[in-house]
């Protein structure tokens, strides 16, 4: 049963980056999308993109294009998401979760890590 | 990008009552190859990242109670519950997966 556990909270200044990571055990991590999504407080829901590990092959969400960076680390099954230029509409829960559908991107999402909260303040 | 709009925003319904929360997409999610459509349901408690209850507008995750099923087609999809219990309060969202960028309904907020 894979699990998927990310990194702690993070607080940001505005126009600087973060990077959140994702580490897979207990399961396959190469032949599966992981995704990026994202919660603002009390909001709903927003996929940003994903990345098919064995490929290195990533999808973004247009929203995100040029300021979302998805990779992974194979020798230690760990995914990474990268957000620049941070603004205070960037704080949000941050979750990675597994595609089901193996290299297909478009899959339904199970299981998800744990979320990490981004806050960007000044 | 599809659009997915549920009703109601919130609901409250009595213990051992039935609640049904409608969802509808933009355009037809259906996925040619296995003729099912791609639509999924999830649940989220305070606090918590959401969980899968139903894929392919109508399959139940393994380990979901049977009193969650799903149904639909096309562009309009229902989550029912057919005797809420206490622990079901929570958040509930669908999703579509059949294009990118894969959209959610905004949430409906089910309360006893």
């Amino acid at each position: 049963q894979v699990r998927l556990v990310q990194s702690g909270a993070e607080v940001k200044k505005p126009g600087s980056s973060v990077k959140v990571s994702c580490k897979a055990s207990g399961g396959i991590f190469n032949n599966y999308v992981i995704n990026w999504l994202r919660q603002p407080p009390g909001q709903g829901l927003e996929w940003m993109g994903g990345i098919i590990p064995i490929f290195g092959t990533t999808n973004y969400t247009q929203k995100f294009q040029g300021r979302v960076t998805i990779s992974t680390d194979e020798s230690t099954s760990t995914a990474y998401m990268e957000l620049s230029s941070l603004s205070s509409d960037d704080t949000a829960t941050y979750y990675c979760a597994r595609g089901v559908r193996g290299i297909e991107f478009t899959s339904w999402f199970d299981p998800w890590g744990q979320g990490t909260l981004v806050t960007v303040s000044s | 990008d599809i659009v997915m709009t549920q009703s109601p925003d919130s609901l409250a319904v009595s213990l051992g009552e039935r609640a049904t929360i409608t969802c509808k997409s933009s355009q037809n999610v259906l996925y040619s190859p296995n003729r099912r459509n791609s639509l999924a349901w999830y649940q989220q408690k305070p606090g918590q990242p959401p969980t899968v209850l139903i894929f392919w507008a109508s399959s139940r995750e393994s380990g979901v109670p049977d009193r969650f099923s799903g149904s639909g087609s096309g562009t309009e999809f229902t989550l029912t519950i057919s005797s809420l219990q206490a622990e079901d309060v929570a958040v509930y969202y669908c999703q579509q997966y059949y294009s990118a960028p894969f959209t959610f309904g905004q949430g409906t907020k089910l309360e006893i």
